[in-house]
């Protein structure tokens, strides 16, 4: 989706350091989310923004965080990189109407 | 939210129709989706059907809900190679924080020449 960019696309990292994935919007949406995907899990979310500097915590937020500092940014963190975050991330956007989600491209992020 | 599921794998012939299935549990959910995500992409929005329709059409795509069963249904008519991807369908569910969306784990559809 032109509207959505995700960077990196591709990441390696190591056990232990510290890891942030970045969404970029252009389409001035008020909600924000990160998921992550995994083979037998579909999708389940992280944390998800209400606006800026609103965020809050969604299903397995254990181990992450964010930060919404302007509409069009949402930061996602591994403060200290594990293997069980080795997963393919997904930011998605969205307005108060209820016409679905708009999604990135998504990040492949590998801890080794 | 609540649960959303899927069947895993569903294998057709080119041609053919598809039907993916999907339950839902949440019977407030006023808006079900589907989505469609092909290899190395991202979610792409298919279709939506709002919780007061029985069935909504789209070129290929009819969307059939059941909504005393909380039965979601995608059959894609005429089904081509380029259909082979993911499809997830999605229920959603208000917060004081918005709307929200309860994903399924996603059905992987191989369309076979």
């Amino acid at each position: 989706d032109a509207g959505i960019t995700q960077s990196p696309r591709h990441k390696v990292t190591e056990t232990g350091t510290p890891v942030t994935l970045r969404c970029h919007q252009t389409e001035n949406h008020r909600y924000m989310y990160w998921y992550r995907q995994d083979p037998g899990h579909g999708l389940r979310l992280i944390h998800y923004s209400y606006g800026v500097k609103d965020t809050d915590k969604g299903e397995v937020s254990d181990g992450y965080s964010v930060s919404r500092s302007k509409t069009e940014d949402f930061l996602l963190t591994l403060e200290s990189a594990t293997s069980s975050q080795t997963s393919v991330y997904f930011c998605a956007t969205g307005t108060d109407t209820n016409y679905g989600y708009t999604f990135g491209s998504g990040t492949r992020l590998t801890v080794v | 939210g609540e649960d959303v599921e899927q069947s895993l794998f569903l294998s057709v012939r080119e041609g053919d129709s598809s039907v993916i299935n999907c339950t839902y549990t949440d019977s407030s959910s006023t808006y079900l989706y589907w989505y469609k995500q092909e290899p190395g992409a991202g979610l792409q929005l298919l279709t939506y059907i709002f919780s007061n329709m029985d069935m909504k059409q789209d070129q290929r795509l009819t969307v059939l809900l059941n909504k005393k069963d909380k039965h979601l249904s995608l059959r894609i008519a005429d089904t081509q190679t380029g259909d082979s991807a993911i499809y997830f369908c999605a229920e959603n569910y208000g917060t004081n924080a918005g709307n929200m969306l309860t994903f399924g784990g996603g059905t992987r559809l191989m369309v076979k020449p």
